[in-house]
């Protein structure tokens, strides 16, 4: 059974600076989707970014990137230039291939933003 | 777009009522949409996989008959929670997936926040 470790469970980081938050996760898949959620306080789930395995090259989206590492089985969370709106819940998420195919998530990281 | 709705958003039900709550998909058709629950300050637990047309799949540990899903159109899929007592209250997500350019992707609902009294 595939499952995802995320083993912060708060981070805290000021205003303007960078944060990485940490996923590991366990499969015998070679074919998979790697997602990142934000769970604002209004608790709607956001895709904030997301990894197909079969891509070498990390993904990024504006001030978010990750750091994908498929043999190390690791997928962590850079977030830049860190803003008071990027303070929630943040879920990592393993999917495989397929219409059906469920989300697993981590536990989650609280991320605490601060002045 | 892709929007998915939940209603109520917000229900406070008496212990041994039964409780619908319905998924939308407002802009897309969605063959496949998923239940979740989640407690407070805990992460999303799926509970079922729902598909149009056909009988719903259960988690393991998770009573079907306690907990009724219906697929009935491309864009409704309805979780009705029966005989609800206080353990039941938590805060139920839903999401459904859309084809896209680069695979499936699920889109969520708000969530509907369930307290059993």
């Amino acid at each position: 059974a595939q499952t995802v470790t995320q083993s912060q469970p708060e981070m805290s980081v000021q205003e303007a600076e960078t944060v990485t938050l940490s996923c590991t996760y366990d499969t015998s898949e070679s074919d998979y989707y790697l997602f990142w959620y934000k769970q604002p306080p209004s608790r709607q789930m956001i895709l904030v970014i997301r990894q197909e395995a079969y891509k070498q090259q990390n993904a990024t989206e504006n001030r978010f990137s990750v750091n994908f590492q498929k043999a190390a089985k690791s997928f962590s969370l850079k977030i830049s230039d860190s803003q008071l709106g990027d303070a929630a819940m943040y879920f990592c998420a393993y999917r495989l291939t397929g219409t059906a195919s469920k989300l697993t998530f981590g536990t989650g990281t609280r991320l605490q933003v601060t002045l | 777009g892709a929007v998915v709705s939940q209603h109520p958003s917000r229900v406070i039900c008496k212990s041994g009522t039964s409780v619908k709550i319905e998924c939308r998909s407002l802009d897309f058709q969605a063959t496949t949409m998923f239940w979740y629950r989640q407690f407070p300050k805990k992460s999303l637990m799926l509970m079922a996989t729902s598909n149009e047309g056909s009988k719903a799949t259960y988690e393991q540990g998770v009573e079907k008959d306690k907990f009724l899903i219906n697929h009935a159109s491309l864009t409704l899929s309805t979780l009705t929670v029966t005989s609800a007592h206080p353990e039941d209250s938590s805060f139920y997500i839903c999401s459904a997936s859309k084809a896209g350019a680069g695979g499936y992707e699920q889109f969520f609902g708000p969530g509907t926040r369930l307290t059993v009294l």
